[in-house]
């Protein structure tokens, strides 16, 4: 068990809605990253979290957003979903930014818009 | 340059064989590159990691071979097990801005024969 955990497992829900995924991170680390695992684009970084602010962007949709909450947990919105969006949505967190510590993932959220 | 180039796609060895994957990447920026390990269901988690200061890193039964000139380096795991069937990720990452914004590769999913 790495620590992390997401919620909720699946979600299935239909096109043009709007869904939140939760993250809450191993005790103690304050860095929160959102990863996307799909078949034909294998697993992207999406956005990073340190303490509550924003550090860094990957591929992520103008669609989708993110926050931290001051205690530490993070949720990912994603707005008008499509059929692409359909994905496993992976949350990671380590405890510092820089070098020498780990990513630890949570089991992730698979999410299936019809 | 962004991209980590991983191969095979599958892969299958007997019991007690040696496993050996492969990855090379573009950007010369990166300095760290882990090998994440995932499970049916799981969120993959760290294998192994090496920086380009060295050209190898054994831990048990898995070892790194990194070829800095080259941009490659590979997984070695050695006595494979049925235990090991998994798909394993390698990644990559540079200490600017977000030092744990993986690259992962495209995954290679590894089947031990009992």
């Amino acid at each position: 068990d790495s620590g992390v955990t997401q919620t909720p497992k699946h979600l299935i829900t239909a096109t043009g809605q709007r869904v939140t995924l939760r993250c809450s991170p191993r005790s103690g680390d304050l860095s929160v990253y959102w990863y996307q695992q799909s078949l034909d684009q294998g697993l992207q970084f999406l956005i990073h979290y340190y303490n509550g602010e924003e550090r860094a962007k990957g591929n992520i949709l103008e669609r989708f957003s993110a926050q931290q909450f001051p205690d530490l947990h993070s949720e990912l919105n994603l707005s008008s979903l499509e059929l692409g969006d359909s994905a496993l949505y992976f949350c990671a967190s380590s405890d510092l930014t820089g070098e020498g510590s780990p990513l630890h993932f949570g089991n992730g959220t698979r999410l299936t818009v019809t | 340059q962004q991209q980590v180039k991983q191969s095979p796609q599958s892969l299958i060895v007997q019991k007690g064989g040696i496993s050996i994957i492969n990855c090379a990447y573009e950007n010369t920026a990166f300095d760290y590159f882990p090998w994440y390990q995932q499970f049916p269901g799981k969120g993959p988690a760290l294998l192994i990691a090496i920086r380009p200061d060295v050209s190898e890193k054994k831990e048990g039964r898995f070892t790194i071979s990194f070829n800095k000139s080259a941009k490659q380096f590979s997984l070695h795991i050695m006595d494979s097990q049925p235990g090991d069937s998994a798909t394993y990720f390698c990644a990559a990452s540079g200490l600017g801005g977000s030092a744990r914004q993986l690259t992962f590769g495209s995954g290679t999913q590894l089947t031990v024969l009992p």
